[in-house]
Formats: C-alpha cells, sequence, structure tokens
C-alpha cells in the first residue's frame, strides 16, 4: 500500500524567504504526485502535478516541485515567499492506472512572518 | 471559481436529525470523493466513486451513506450521527481515477 510522509507540521519562514517543503512517498513503482494548498475553512486547491517525463513541474503561485526517484521525494519550493502563501500544505500520492486511491500526507503549515 | 459546488456550506443538527450533503462538479469529470477532516486530523477519505460506481468505503460507518445518482452529483446522507461526526467535509472530483482532484468549498456540520 502507498503512504505519504510530510516530516513537518509547522513551517515558519519570514516573508521574501525562500521555502521547501518536504513530501516523502511509499510506492512500489511510478506514482503521479501532487501539492494542494488549503486556506483556512476552504477546500483544498491544486498546486502541481507530476504523471512522468521532466521531474521538475512548474504550478501556479510560483511554486515548484521536484521528483526524486532516488529519494523517493517530492519536495515543494518556493524563491520568495509572500504574506498570502500562508497555508496549509499537502502531498498526494496516487496509483498509476485506473485503481488509484488518494493518499494525503498529514499536511504542513506554513506561517509567515512579515 | 473551482467547478465543484457544495450545499450547505454549514449545518448544525441534533444526533437525531437526518439531513442530507450536495455536491456537483460542472467540469465532466467521471470520478467523485467524499473526504473527512478534522481539526488536528488528517485528511480522510470516506468514498470513491467512478462512473457512478462506488469503488472505495474507507471503513465509514453505516450512519453516513453516499449516493451518485450520475457523474454530476454525489450526496452524503447523514443520520444519528455523533458529536465526534463534527468535522468539514469535503468533495473533490477528477478526470478519472488516478487524475489530479478538483475539490470543493466543503460543508462544516455541527452535531449538538
Amino acid at each position: 500500500a502507498q503512504s505519504v510522509t510530510q516530516p513537518d507540521i509547522h513551517i515558519t519562514v519570514s516573508e521574501g524567504a525562500s521555502l521547501e517543503l518536504r513530501c516523502n512517498y511509499s510506492y512500489g513503482a511510478t506514482p503521479y504526485l501532487f501539492w494542494y494548498v488549503q486556506s483556512p475553512g476552504q477546500g483544498l486547491q491544486l498546486l502541481l502535478k507530476y504523471f512522468s517525463g521532466d521531474t521538475l513541474v512548474q504550478g501556479i503561485k510560483g511554486f515548484e516541485a521536484e521528483f526524486k526517484r532516488s529519494q523517493s521525494s517530492f519536495n515543494l519550493r518556493k524563491p520568495s515567499v509572500h504574506w498570502s502563501d500562508a497555508a496549509e500544505y499537502f502531498c498526494d500520492v496516487g496509483a498509476t492506472g485506473g485503481s488509484y486511491i488518494p493518499t494525503f500526507g498529514r499536511g504542513t503549515s506554513l506561517i509567515v512572518h512579515p | 471559481e473551482t467547478g465543484v459546488t457544495q450545499t450547505p456550506r454549514h449545518l448544525v443538527m441534533g444526533m437525531t436529525n437526518k439531513k442530507s450533503l450536495k455536491c456537483e462538479q460542472h467540469l465532466g469529470h467521471n470520478a467523485m470523493y467524499w473526504y473527512k477532516q478534522s481539526a488536528k486530523k488528517p485528511l480522510e477519505l470516506m468514498f470513491v466513486y467512478s462512473l457512478e460506481e462506488r469503488v472505495e468505503n474507507n471503513s465509514v460507518p453505516s450512519r453516513f451513506s453516499p449516493e451518485c445518482p450520475n457523474s454530476s452529483h454525489l450526496f452524503l446522507h447523514l443520520h444519528t450521527l455523533q458529536p465526534e461526526d463534527s468535522a468539514l467535509y469535503l468533495c473533490a472530483s477528477s478526470p478519472r481515477q488516478g487524475n489530479e482532484q478538483y475539490f470543493g468549498p466543503g460543508t462544516r456540520l455541527t452535531v449538538t
């Protein structure tokens, strides 16, 4: 069975600083990988996705993520954080093929200091 | 605009009430999902429907009953709930199982 680990429950950064949120997965084949963002009291919004091909994927709001098969990781990055990026971030891993069952990490709460 | 709507946005119900949550997607997707999100807990997948067939029932108590009459609509029927069922209930859809999901804004449920 697949699993996802987001080792950081909270991350605090200053506005303008760079950001990296970690995601490690466990799956026996090449997975589908996703990052979502959730503002308080709202649903989740897709930031970016990886299916295959280029291991560095670009998303919305200036985010990017890199798939590293050797490390079973799909870390989310942003070069300069804005105060509006404060939110909860979720990594999701899915199986290729039609039997995909979503498996989300516990989430990382991003706090941005002015 | 997410293309996935949920009604009601807020619901307060007693433990003996019966109510239903509604989800509608306007994206032409084939898969739909129900999630429960409680404070301080991970996102919990409850049900998955693909082409209107239920493909996953993630050990959810029978007091939660899903219904998917067509690929655009998903319901969650609630009866004799417990206070611990208070949570944000999220609906999502995807083009097919395995693809990215599009979430609705959620229904904030409080059981008194």
